[in-house]
């Protein structure tokens, strides 16, 4: 079946940071990728996707590579800040009885000091 | 356009009590589903739902837990009786499309079972 494995947190890091929390992957046929981002209190919200091998998703300076090889969707940013302080899921889609569930990672807390 | 709406936030009840979640999808979301994330862990779908109508109900745990989505609305998830493994977090989320595997999330029921 499809898994997904991200590292295990909490990751703190001081304010101007570079981050990588590691994601990799198991799925038959192409998934889509994505990662999600849940702040206290809210709901998980998108905030990148790769579609296909070799894409780039980026969104408010996070970026992640669809790395079909290495079946990986690492997430970077290059310069973390406190209101970035949050849990990051990785997750697949891929299709299934007709229709695309999501599988999850168990979420990486980010944990960012001034 | 308002987001994605769950009620309680949270509940605390005993073993063998009954609780019922609700959540409000984002309106024109014909597809909306559940999702459970014990301590800690995976983000677990539980069903999914078009319109009114379980397209696939493969991740519910057993026959204690019972989804409805009466009128393609809003949906309610019921525990009856309740047990100690039931605490988590009950994510709902709905999309307009399910071919892309993007969907919008509510900000979680916290349900504790003493």
């Amino acid at each position: 079946g499809n898994s997904v494995t991200q590292m295990e947190g909490p990751v703190t890091l001081s304010e101007e940071a570079f981050l990588t929390i590691n994601c990799t992957y198991t799925a038959t046929g192409y998934p889509s990728l994505f990662w999600y981002v849940q702040y206290p209190g809210e709901g998980l919200q998108l905030l990148l996707k790769a579609t296909k091998a070799d894409d780039k998703g980026s969104n408010k300076g996070f970026e992640a590579t669809y790395r079909k090889e290495t079946t990986s969707f690492h997430l970077e940013k290059g310069s973390v800040q406190v209101s970035d302080s949050a849990v990051y899921f990785c997750a697949l889609s891929a299709l299934s009885g007709g229709s695309y569930i999501p599988t999850f990672g168990r979420g990486t807390s980010l944990i960012v000091h001034p | 356009e308002a987001g994605v709406t769950q009620f309680p936030s949270h509940s605390v009840i005993e073993k063998g009590q009954t609780v019922t979640l609700r959540c409000d999808p984002i309106s024109g979301h014909d597809n909306l589903y559940w999702y459970r994330r014990v301590m800690g862990k995976e983000i677990k779908f539980l069903l999914h739902f078009v319109k009114e109508s379980k397209q696939d109900e493969s991740g519910m745990p057993n026959n204690r837990f019972l989804a409805e989505r009466t009128g393609g609305t809003y949906s309610t998830l019921k525990v009856q009786p309740a047990e100690l493994e039931d605490s988590g977090v009950y994510f709902c989320a709905s999309s307009r499309n399910i071919d892309t595997g993007e969907q919008f999330f509510g900000p979680g029921t916290r349900l504790t079972v003493l």
